[in-house]
């Protein structure tokens, strides 16, 4: 079945590092990819997504491009800032139109210092 | 951006007991998803409904069901509670959103503890 693969964590960086966060990913067909982010006490929030090979989302400075040679999905920033704390969850679907169930990885913490 | 309201955010049930939790959607969102979220654990997918019919399950059993009504409210009852169905249920509506169609905007979600 589908299955999502991310790095282990938590993450801790400095205000203004690089981030990466790594996403491997399973699936019999081709799959949409998504970055959500979960802030304390709110939602999941979609991130950024991307729905073929090659493609790349963007959104807040963060990027993550689709390499389907590799099947990843990883998740970079130039320079993180304090508000980036959160927990970032990569995820796949399957399907399209009104089915789109999600399949996530276990999430991975940032936290960001000043 | 959330559009999606969830209700209670917290509650305590003892196990064998029955639950329902609420969700209600932005207007035009006709599909809904409800996901189990274990703590450090990314979101299980329990089931989708689709113009008042389920479409599309997890693996979860039937006592976990729903029921949509026509003003884009939506209900998420399990029967028989176990001890490990404490977790974050998330609703979930499919909509236009800034980043195209069918997207997925989630709620806040409702916190389960089973004694």
């Amino acid at each position: 079945g589908d299955s999502v693969t991310q790095m282990e964590g938590p993450v801790t960086l400095s205000e203004e590092a690089f981030l990466t966060i790594n996403c491997t990913y399973t699936a019999t067909g081709y799959p949409s990819l998504f970055w959500y982010v979960q802030y304390p006490g709110e939602g999941l929030q979609l991130l950024l997504k991307a729905t073929k090979a090659d493609d790349k989302g963007s959104n807040k400075g963060f990027e993550a491009t689709y390499r389907k040679e590799t099947t990843s999905f990883h998740l970079e920033k130039g320079s993180v800032q304090v508000s980036d704390s959160a927990v970032y969850f990569c995820a796949l679907s399957e399907e399209s139109g009104a089915n789109s169930k999600l399949t996530f990885g276990k999430g991975i913490t940032l936290s960001v210092r000043p | 951006e959330t559009g999606v309201t969830q209700s209670p955010t917290h509650l305590i049930k003892t196990r064998g007991q029955q639950v329902t939790l609420r969700c209600s959607s932005q207007s035009g969102h006709n599909t809904v998803s409800w996901y189990q979220q274990a703590l450090g654990q990314g979101p299980q997918f329990i089931f989708q409904y689709y113009r008042e019919e389920e479409n599309g399950r997890g693996n979860f059993p039937p006592r976990f069901s729903g029921l949509q009504f026509p003003n884009y409210s939506f209900e998420l009852n399990v029967n028989a509670l176990e001890l490990d169905d404490s977790d974050l249920y998330l609703c979930a509506s499919s909509g236009i959103t800034r980043f195209g169609a069918n997207v997925l905007t989630f709620g806040a979600g409702s916190r389960l503890t089973v004694l």
